[in-house]
């Protein structure tokens, strides 16, 4: 079964930067995108971006351009999120969550969230 | 960007009611519209996609309509386990989610 499964809490400083990672099983990690979408408490979902593991190639939300980064490493099936210059307003719940390609996507699986506190 | 908007932001229902959630997009973005279901604690799990395709194993008390700029999700008899926020998220160029919809017991 398809299992999305990402790296436990952190508590960051500001200014510092953090990595989650999300492990891929059950399916073959290149052939969908990995999107990354956070949410404070409270509030909506809002998405980051996405990342093709296959081709590496990105899409970051124009509020997150120079302070996001999207990884992988395909022998491993991982996806990586990385935030730079966290301030307090980035503590959220961060999911990666799998789609398709291109227009027309959604997001049938998602991984559990991985908390991140930046306190103020 | 293309904006989306939810109406109500919330509701009061009972069980067995008929419950319809409108979303709107700022410009026409076709079909390209899903639904997601959240409940506290939890990822948002998929209902609709396309703007009416059920997506497997939902029930089909869920249903979805519209095209353009204008979207349903309509509940045909809410189920306790219905109580939940409601997401409509555009995949017509960015993948942004709207505002919600909290749906509550009357």
């Amino acid at each position: 079964q398809v299992q999305l499964v990402q790296s436990g809490a952190e508590v960051k400083k500001p200014g510092a930067s953090v990595k989650v990672s999300c492990q891929s099983s059950g399916y073959t990690f290149t052939n969908y995108d990995i999107n990354w979408v956070r949410q404070a408490t409270g509030q909506g979902p809002e998405w980051m971006g996405w990342m093709n593991p296959n081709s590496g190639a990105t899409g970051y939300s124009q509020k997150f351009q120079g302070r996001v980064t999207m990884t992988r490493s395909t022998s491993i099936s991982t996806a990586y999120l990385e935030l730079s210059d966290l301030r307090s307003d980035d503590t959220a719940v961060y999911y990666c969550a799998r789609s398709g390609f291109g227009m027309g996507v959604n997001f049938d699986f998602w991984g559990q969230g991985t908390l991140v506190t930046v306190p103020s | 960007d293309i904006q989306m908007t939810q109406s109500p932001s919330s509701l009061s229902a009972s069980v067995g009611d008929r419950v319809t959630i409108t979303c709107r997009a700022s410009q026409s973005i076709s079909t390209y519209l899903n639904w997601y279901q959240q409940k506290p604690g939890k990822a948002p799990k998929l209902l609709i996609y396309a703007a009416s395709s059920l997506q497997s194993g939902v029930p089909s008390r869920f249903s979805g309509s519209g095209s353009g700029t204008e979207f349903t999700l309509t509940i045909s008899s809410l189920q306790p386990e219905d109580f939940a926020t409601y997401y409509c998220q555009q995949s017509y160029n960015t993948r942004a989610f709207g505002p919600g919809t909290k749906v509550e017991i009357k």
